[in-house]
């Protein structure tokens, strides 16, 4: 069965800074990866995805994510954080008829 | 513009009451979805649909309900035999072929039950 563990219910970052999001998953099989950001009181918008092709995966508004079977990491990255990307993300993997999530990172971001 | 409508935004109901939530997409995408989002939860399922007429209970189908009589619309009933229902539920869609696995979102709607 397929599992998703994201490290961190919080993390904080002052603008400027990297940001790095941690995901680890589970899966029997070759896994579809997402990484999806959730602003408040609003639905979920994909950031970006794995579906085997390059290991290393970029997505919207300048974060990318890499993919290592060896470590089962998808951490999520962005080398300079925005006031902007204050917001929930999800990591979550496909089991094959639905996504299977984590329990969501919360970023801060202070000036 | 395509995309994925919930409506209403914000519901309130009454303890013992049955409340319908609606979703309905304009991606011609064969399969819907309903999740539940609680804080510190992520998100759980409820229900999918990969075909009209046919769905298949998620994590947590119990005291909830729904109907895919259109390709289109895929309907979530709370019961009153869900014992919490307040939360945010969330809807979506996706292709069943080629890059399936992607699901696209609707704003979510937030009921409160009292």
């Amino acid at each position: 069965a397929q599992s998703v563990t994201q490290l961190g219910s919080h993390v904080s970052v002052s603008e400027g800074a990297l940001v790095l999001l941690r995901c680890n998953y589970s899966s029997s099989v070759p896994p579809y990866l997402f990484w999806y950001v959730q602003y408040p009181n609003q639905g979920l918008q994909l950031l970006l995805k794995y579906t085997s092709a390059a290991t290393l995966v970029k997505g919207i508004n300048g974060f990318e994510a890499e993919f290592k079977k060896s470590e089962t990491s998808f951490h999520l990255t962005k080398p300079s954080a925005h006031m902007s990307d204050a917001a929930e993300y999800f990591c979550a993997v496909s089991s094959g008829t639905a996504l299977i999530f984590g329990k969501g990172t919360t970023l801060s971001v202070s000036s | 513009d395509g995309g994925i409508t919930q409506s209403p935004k914000y519901l309130f109901r009454k303890e013992g009451q049955n409340v319908t939530l609606s979703c309905e997409q304009n991606l011609n995408h064969d399969a819907m979805y309903w999740y539940r989002q609680d804080p510190g939860q992520g998100l759980r399922l409820i229900y999918y649909s990969q075909i009209v007429n046919d769905f298949q209970k998620g994590d947590i189908a119990e005291g909830y309900s729904v109907s895919r009589e259109k390709k289109e619309s895929f309907p979530l009933t709370v019961t009153s035999a869900q014992k919490n229902p307040t939360a945010f539920y969330l809807c979506a869609s996706s292709t069943t072929s080629g890059s399936r696995h992607e699901q696209y979102f609707g704003p979510g709607t937030r009921l409160t039950v009292t």
